[in-house]
Formats: C-alpha cells, structure tokens, sequence
C-alpha cells in the first residue's frame, strides 16, 4: 500500500528548532518529487518545500533560509528541519508525493502538529 | 492573500448540483498551468479529487468534474451528497513563484 507517515512534531518554543519526518512506503521516496505543506489552526494550505528527483529543492519565502528539506534513501524517509521557529509556523504539517507529470499531491500522509509558543 | 481566489462559502441541498471557481491570473492557470482540486473532509488531510483540469483519480465518483477556461477553472459537484460537506481547495502553478505550485483560499461546501 502507498502511505506517507508523518512524526516529529511538537511543542517548541519560538527560536527553537524541531526536525519532522515523513517515512513512506509503497513507492521510492528518492525516485520521486516530495513537497511539505502546512495549515494553520483554521486556514488553508501552504505550500512549504520541495525536493525533486535530481536532489533539487526550492523552499516558499516565508521559510527560506530556515526550513530544510532532505532525504535518507537507505530509510525511504524524507525530513524538514525548521530552525529558528516562530509563532507563525504554528501549523499542522504535511508531507506530500508530487505527480511529476502534473505537478499535483497525490499522495499526502496524515499530518503533524507544530506548535511554536512560549 | 492567494494568488488563487476562491469563494470562502458555497452550499446547497442534496442532490444538488454545485460549483467552486477558481480565479487565477496570466501567470498561473492564464498561463495555460494545470488546475488540480483537493477536497479536505473535517480533521483529515487533503485528498487529490481532479487532477489535470478534469481527471478523476481512480475511485473518484463521477460526480465530481473539473473545467478550465482562461484565468480561472471551475469544480462542479452534481447529485450533492451529506458527505461531500468539506474544504476544497484548487492548485497551480505559478510562474512567479518556486516550487510545484499555490493554492487557493479554500472553499467551505456546506450541504443543506
């Protein structure tokens, strides 16, 4: 079965820093283009990162140059580091497969809370 | 604000027919960019429901339809059912933008 399964979120205090996880199953994690998005407590979603086939990544400005995005292929596990953390990145996170040939999430794991606040 | 624009609220009674549009601009569905819709069931995550303007992945029911037209595209809900009451949102690309695309605000169904 093709799964995507989330962990690692959390509460974290603001500058602090926090690493989610996102195993899958099914399919290859390294073979394919894999995207986080987020969703704040009562709106909608957020496009975060992306990391294609080819090891390219490419991040939204709101996280840029705070946010990680990477892969372990010997685990099939994709992660995103997210350092220096605000209140604004208080979020329920996703990790999704990206159809390449359309560039739409057909795939999305069940989501993980963070909470930045003090 | 969203580069894609979406009504926040559209309802209707069952066996209804519904639709959500989705506004865009020359950079994104203008652009010729495929529209992709998402509907989001209370306390789920996203699922994919048209994807390509107009296909359904498999298990979709097929009252479900997408549509494109210029800037903007449309979801159409027919026979409307208790358990379509959910968020749906669009997704595109953007030329303006990183990354595999943006989402719309998002649109509450809410069935009568």
């Amino acid at each position: 079965e093709v799964q995507l399964v989330e962990s690692g979120g959390g509460l974290v205090q603001p500058g602090g820093s926090l690493r989610l996880s996102c195993a899958a199953s099914g399919f290859t994690v390294s073979s394919n283009y894999m995207s986080w998005v987020r969703q704040a407590p009562g709106k909608g979603l957020e496009w975060v990162s992306v990391i294609y086939s080819g090891g390219s990544t490419y991040y939204a400005d709101s996280v840029k140059g705070r946010f990680t995005i990477s892969r372990d292929n010997s685990k099939n596990t994709l992660y995103l580091q997210m350092n220096s953390l605000r209140a604004e990145d208080t979020a329920v996170y996703y990790c999704a497969r990206v159809e390449s040939s359309y560039d739409a999430f057909d795939i999305w794991g069940q989501g993980t809370m963070v909470t930045v606040s003090s | 604000q969203s580069v894609l624009t979406q009504p926040p609220s559209v309802s209707g009674a069952p066996g209804q027919r519904v639709t959500i549009s989705c506004t865009g601009s020359s950079s994104n569905i203008g652009a010729g960019y495929d529209v992709h819709w998402y509907q989001q069931l209370p306390g789920t995550a996203p699922k994919l429901l048209i994807y390509g303007n107009s296909n359904r992945p498999s298990g979709v029911p097929d009252r479900f339809s997408g549509s494109k037209s210029g800037t903007s595209a449309s979801l159409a809900i027919t026979g409307l059912q208790a358990e379509d009451e959910a968020d749906y949102y669009c997704q595109s690309y953007d030329s303006s933008l990183s990354g595999p695309g943006v989402f719309g605000g998002g649109t509450k169904l809410t069935v009568l």
